[in-house]
């Protein structure tokens, strides 16, 4: 049973990078299964898909953020890891690492909140 | 970009209805569509994959409908764990996009 954890600073102060990383046990980052995304959600707001990753390096980001994103991943640790850059209180949100596939859906991890501090 | 459309964006009604939920896309995403439940606090739970088949342990009076650009999610028979935010997501293309959410509450 696939599952992911996310894990980094809830708190970031602004014009800084935001750095979160999700660990997956039950699978290999490796499957060519899924691709391994970020979604955030602002408070009492909708979901906001960030960027994707595939096991081979290949990455897509939303468009409106594309200038500000990285995602990359280690396979030696399972892991993949977000970074966002030149954060604003606009990206305060709880933060989602999922698990995608265009037939399997999306699994997700429990969140965590990220707070942008002025 | 596909845009997503959810009607309606918020719907009461009683323990024991059957409720409907329509995602609409701007372009066909085959059925590569997928439906999430989601309770305050919580991340969103997969309830649908491929625009219609049920999760494992996702009860069955969930059920999805739907290809191309029109897709529905219907509760056969609406629980009291039931009452959430619904959205719809497609996975045909990056951008990957969500729909902006369905609130059910109770009557």
């Amino acid at each position: 049973q696939l599952q992911l954890q996310e894990s980094g600073p809830g708190l970031v102060k602004a014009s800084e990078t935001l750095s979160l990383r999700c660990t997956l046990s039950g699978d290999s980052i490796s499957s060519s299964h899924y691709y391994w995304g970020w979604i955030r959600q602002p408070p009492g707001k909708g979901l906001e898909w960030i960027g994707s990753i595939y096991y081979s390096g290949s990455t897509y980001y939303n468009p409106s953020l594309e200038s500000r994103v990285t995602i990359s991943v280690d396979t030696s640790k399972n892991q993949f890891s977000l970074n966002l850059n030149s954060v604003t209180a606009a990206d305060t949100a709880v933060y989602y690492c999922a698990g995608h596939g265009a037939l399997t859906g999306s699994l997700w991890g429990q969140g965590t909140l990220v707070t942008v501090s002025s | 970009d596909i845009q997503l459309t959810q009607s309606p964006s918020f719907l009461s009604a009683y323990v024991g209805d059957r409720v409907t939920i329509t995602c609409r896309a701007s372009q066909a995403i085959n059925n590569y569509l997928a439906w999430y439940q989601q309770k305050p606090g919580k991340a969103p739970k997969l309830l649908i994959y491929a625009a219609s088949a049920l999760q494992s342990g996702v009860p069955s009076r969930f059920s999805g409908s739907g290809s191309g650009t029109e897709f529905t999610l219907t509760i056969g028979s609406l629980q009291p764990e039931d009452f959430a935010t619904y959205y719809c997501q497609q996975l045909n293309v990056f951008p990957v996009t969500f729909g902006p959410g369905t609130k059910v509450d109770i009557k």
